[in-house]
């Protein structure tokens, strides 16, 4: 069963405009909440992770920020986005047993014009 | 740092041959590896993992991995191939810095042909 969601699925913002996406967890409490982006429909990078509410570690340095205003909601942010901001973002989580591996949301295609 | 690496961008195999996906791997401690897939436009799904244990790891849909530490190596591989299979495939490693975090390799393009 999905437990993750993300929204919106697909998005289409001009360059300078602002980003929100959001990603939120069911079920489940203080988890480890993760933002990747794939670039190019190939490889994942780490963007941020988050321990805990306003918990944030930025993994790269970049035009983009994150927030976790609460337990289950990680949310994806920039003020102006780039042409570079472009790609497919994934929400993970560490799942209900903790056992390493992560669990992913559908993602939200993000393209900027 | 940890580091994983897929040296095959695709992979083409004949529907009921068997396949395997290349993976390497580099860590200075134990490794946590792990083998996902992903369809089109969709997010990423968990097959396998080894952590500890036999090295042949089995997962979801028939797919299983060996782990082999001298080779440094975390191979993908199932018996017979479907059509279905057809996907991008990665392997990542658990990062050594803490915060259950995952390095993914560049992944590997699976095509099964009738």
């Amino acid at each position: 069963s999905q437990t993750i969601h993300q929204w919106p699925a697909t998005l289409v913002q001009p360059v300078g405009s602002p980003l929100s996406l959001e990603c939120t967890v069911e079920g489940t409490s203080n988890p480890n909440l993760y933002w990747y982006r794939q670039a190019a429909g190939r490889g994942l990078q780490l963007l941020f992770y988050s321990v805990g509410i306003g918990q944030i570690s930025s993994e790269v340095p970049q035009n983009l920020s994150a927030s976790r205003p609460q337990d289950r909601q990680f949310i994806l942010s920039s003020k102006k986005l780039l042409l570079s901001d472009s790609g497919f973002y994934l929400c993970a989580w560490n799942g209900h047993l903790n056992t390493g591996e992560l669990f992913f949301g559908e993602g939200s295609r993000l393209t900027v014009l | 740092a940890q580091s994983v690496a897929q040296p095959e961008d695709q992979v083409n195999v004949a529907e009921g041959n068997p396949l395997t996906v290349k993976c390497t791997y580099s860590v200075s401690g134990n490794p946590y590896l792990f083998w996902y897939v992903q369809y089109p436009n969709r997010g990423l799904q968990f097959l396998l993992k080894y952590i500890t244990g036999d090295n042949l790891v089995k997962g979801s849909y028939g797919f299983e991995a060996e782990f082999n530490k001298s080779q440094t190596s975390f191979h993908l591989k199932k018996p017979s191939a479907l059509v279905s299979d057809s996907a991008l495939y990665f392997c990542a490693v658990r990062d050594e810095g803490g915060g259950n975090k995952l390095t993914f390799g560049t992944g590997t393009q699976l095509k099964v042909e009738l």
